[in-house]
């Protein structure tokens, strides 16, 4: 049963802590997703991947959001400081190419006091 | 600029009879697709269904179905014969093919299947 993994799936950290985000795509898809969900926004886009490189990371705030793909098999969101405001269920989706539909991770849920 | 919009924050339909969930987008791009997600209350997000815009015939999956209406920019998911466990958050997403293949969200509509 193929999945992508998330992992912690439940974070608490106090601001200015960094807090890294950790996931694991369906082994063989090349395009991974990373979405942030809050009740205010809903569902934005951070950052995607297609064969590990960077393509847009427009939604990140750059000066304390990163994102990248060690390997083919791990995806990290990191942010540093963090702030109360970054406080969200933070999703990973992986896909096949750009036109399939995407898989979601179980989400991690960050809070930030 | 894509948008997609879902009119109905939540929903109650009773167990067994079938139900339609909204929703409307806006683009300018000719190829695109659209999406539904269903989000449980333990937060995983759910792919159910699929029509790409060039698609000659409406999506079914299941007890799930889309009704695409191109014309009128409509994409509604309809489910059959509601079940308790249906009872969740719906999303609808769509993906500009232009775009290197992030989706875009609506704000969701909130189903509550009564027993």
């Amino acid at each position: 049963d193929a999945r992508v993994t998330q992992t912690p799936r439940h974070k608490v950290t106090e601001m200015g802590q960094e807090v890294t985000m950790r996931c694991q795509p369906i082994l063989g898809h090349n395009t991974v997703f990373w979405y942030r969900q809050t009740m205010m926004q809903g569902l934005e886009l951070l950052a995607y991947f297609r064969n590990r490189a960077p393509l847009d990371d427009s939604g990140m705030p750059k000066d304390r959001f990163s994102a990248e793909m060690p390997d083919a098999t791990l995806a990290t969101l990191k942010i540093q400081p963090s702030e109360p405001r970054d406080s969200a269920v933070y999703f990973c989706a992986s896909g096949l190419g750009r036109d399939n539909e995407q898989f979601f991770g179980p989400g991690t849920r960050l809070t930030v006091l | 600029a894509q948008k997609i919009t879902q009119t109905q924050p939540g929903m109650f339909v009773q167990e067994k009879e079938a139900v339609t969930l909204d929703c409307t987008y806006d683009t300018s791009d000719p190829s695109y697709g659209l999406f539904w997600y269903k989000q449980p209350s333990s937060g995983e997000m759910i792919f159910l269904i699929y029509q790409g815009s060039y698609d000659q015939q409406n999506a079914t999956e299941g007890r799930y179905s889309l009704n695409f209406q191109k014309a009128r920019k409509s994409a509604n998911l309809v489910i059959s014969a509601s079940q308790l466990g249906d009872s969740a958050m719906y999303f609808c997403a769509m993906r500009d093919t232009g775009s290197q293949g992030n989706l875009i969200f609506g704000k969701g509509t909130k189903l509550s299947v009564k027993p």
